[in-house]
C-alpha cells in the first residue's frame, strides 16, 4: 500500500524556539495531506489541510501563525510549530489519501515536547 | 457535521476469543464510508478496514470484520481469535462530509487482550 513517511518521530526543544516536522509521500503524489494532533488518551483532531501549490486551510481554533504549514512539492508537506510552548507539547501526526473513498494512510507520527 | 461516537473506552478481552468494538455514526449525507484504525503504543495509524455505506455486503479483512447496521447507523468492528498483539486504542472514522478527504474520528477504545 500507498506510504507516508513522517520525520522526526520524536523532538524535544527549548520553549520559544521552532520546530519542522517532514511529512513525505513516498510512492504517490498527494496534492492535499493532513496533519492532526492527538494529546495523551485522546482522539486525533484535525488541524489543517496541506494544499500543494497554496496556502493551507485551518480548522476553527487553530492559530495559523503558530502552525505554518507549507506543500511545496506534490511529496511534501511541512508543519512548523513556532515559538513553541510546553502547552504545544503533544503527538502530531499527518496523512494522505489517494481518493476520497479509500482509506488514509497515515505517518509514523512526531512527539513533540516542549521543556 | 458528521459525528461518530465510541461509547467503550476500554474494552477487555481473553486470547483467541471475539471481541465487538462498537461504533455509532450520525451523518445526512447518503454516500459515505467507514473506517477503522488501530493505534498501538507506538503511536502509527494502522488502516484495518473500510465500508462504503452502498455495500451489500459487510466488510472483512482476515480477522477483521464490519457489523454494519445503517438503519441503526452502527459500524461495529468484530476482531476474532483476538491475539496479544490486538492490544491497542481503536478509533472508528468518517469522511468530514460526503466526497471529503477530511476525516472525523470517534474518542476510541482501548483494548486489551488478556493471555
Amino acid at each position: 500500500g500507498a506510504v507516508v513517511s513522517q520525520h522526526p518521530s520524536r523532538v524535544i526543544c527549548k520553549s520559544g524556539t521552532s520546530v519542522k516536522i517532514e511529512c513525505r509521500s513516498l510512492d504517490f503524489q498527494a496534492t492535499t495531506m493532513f496533519w492532526y494532533r492527538q494529546f495523551p488518551k485522546q482522539s486525533l483532531m484535525l488541524m489543517a489541510t496541506s494544499n500543494e501549490g497554496s496556502k493551507a486551510t485551518y480548522e476553527q481554533g487553530v492559530e495559523k501563525d503558530k502552525f505554518l504549514i507549507n506543500h511545496a512539492s506534490l511529496t511534501l508537506s511541512t508543519l512548523t510549530v513556532t515559538s513553541a510552548h510546553p502547552e504545544d507539547s503533544s503527538f502530531y501526526i499527518c496523512s494522505a489519501r489517494l481518493t476520497p473513498n479509500t482509506e488514509a494512510f497515515f505517518g509514523q507520527g512526531t512527539r513533540l515536547t516542549v521543556v | 457535521a458528521q459525528k461518530i461516537t465510541q461509547t467503550q473506552p476500554g474494552m477487555f478481552v481473553q486470547e483467541k476469543e471475539a471481541v465487538t468494538l462498537d461504533c455509532t455514526y450520525d451523518t445526512s449525507d447518503q454516500s459515505y464510508g467507514l473506517f477503522w484504525y488501530k493505534q498501538p503504543s507506538s503511536g502509527e495509524m494502522i488502516f484495518l478496514i473500510y465500508q462504503g455505506s452502498y455495500d451489500e455486503q459487510n466488510a472483512t479483512e482476515g480477522r477483521y470484520s464490519l457489523n454494519f447496521q445503517k438503519a441503526r447507523k452502527s459500524a461495529n468492528l468484530v476482531i476474532s481469535a483476538s491475539q496479544l498483539g490486538d492490544s491497542a486504542m481503536y478509533f472508528c472514522a468518517t469522511p468530514i462530509q460526503g466526497g471529503s478527504e477530511k476525516l472525523v474520528f470517534g474518542k476510541g477504545t482501548k483494548l486489551t487482550v488478556n493471555p
